[in-house]
């Protein structure tokens, strides 16, 4: 159990363009979502925090008329990137929170990523 | 700011255990050490966690010091694709919204 999904795992897109993240809790609710960015060689950098229903709280130095993130139902989130650059190329990867229960003592899932790369 | 200090990358030959430390002097006494590991290319995956008794599972084991302020993952029997990079976090078991806040961790690579 507790499996976080991802579509797409790689996208290619030019610049100038938006994409779309998809991320779904499989088999249990998420309350919260969480997206992390990761450049090469680079540690996990959390860019928002979402909850089912409300507005996204980004991080400092996250646009977040760039980033948008929508959480409209507890097993899915998305991620826009919009008008995206070559400087917007990471991986992006989701994480879900559990609303208790599931192995609540290890609370947060994370899915397998997407590789953005924007030529 | 980081809680925890790793080193930045080990070495350790197949088949052996792998042994990896974590500082973390400051932690408070609501706050668990968590292991995760990031394979190339995947999201991270996680390991363990602990309070302060020593707590082992099918994957690994934790060794957490008396006074709190480190610990050890240990990998008993490592594989090749134990190669990854480990990050020990700090925070609050069940703590809400509070992400989890990845340093740098230590890239162990499994040597043949």
């Amino acid at each position: 159990g507790a499996v976080v999904s991802q579509h797409p795992s790689r996208v290619i897109c030019k610049s100038g363009t938006s994409v779309k993240i998809e991320c779904r809790s499989l088999d249990f609710q998420a309350t919260t979502m969480f997206w992390y960015r990761q450049f090469p060689k680079q540690s996990l950098m959390l860019m928002a925090t979402s909850n089912e229903g409300s507005k996204a709280t980004y991080e400092q130095g996250v646009e977040k008329d760039k980033f948008l993130i929508n959480h409209a139902s507890l097993t899915l989130s998305t991620l826009t990137v919009t008008s995206a650059h070559p400087e917007d190329s990471s991986f992006y990867i989701c994480s879900a929170r559990t609303s208790g229960g599931l192995r609540s003592y290890n609370e947060q899932f994370f899915g397998p990523g997407t590789r953005l790369t924007v030529l | 700011d980081a809680k925890t200090t790793q080193p930045t990358s080990m070495d350790c030959a197949e088949g052996r255990a792998a042994n990896l430390p974590c500082n973390h002097s400051t932690i408070s006494g609501n706050e668990y050490v968590y292991w995760y590991r990031q394979i190339h290319s995947q999201g991270p995956q996680y390991i363990i966690h602990g309070l302060k008794n020593n707590e082992t599972n099918e994957m690994a084991s934790l060794i957490i010091t008396e006074d709190r302020k480190s610990s050890t993952l240990i990998l008993p029997h490592a594989t090749l694709r134990d190669t990854a990079v480990y990050y020990c976090i700090v925070r609050v078991a069940n703590s809400g919204n509070t992400p989890l806040v990845f340093g740098k961790g230590t890239r162990l690579s499994v040597i043949a």
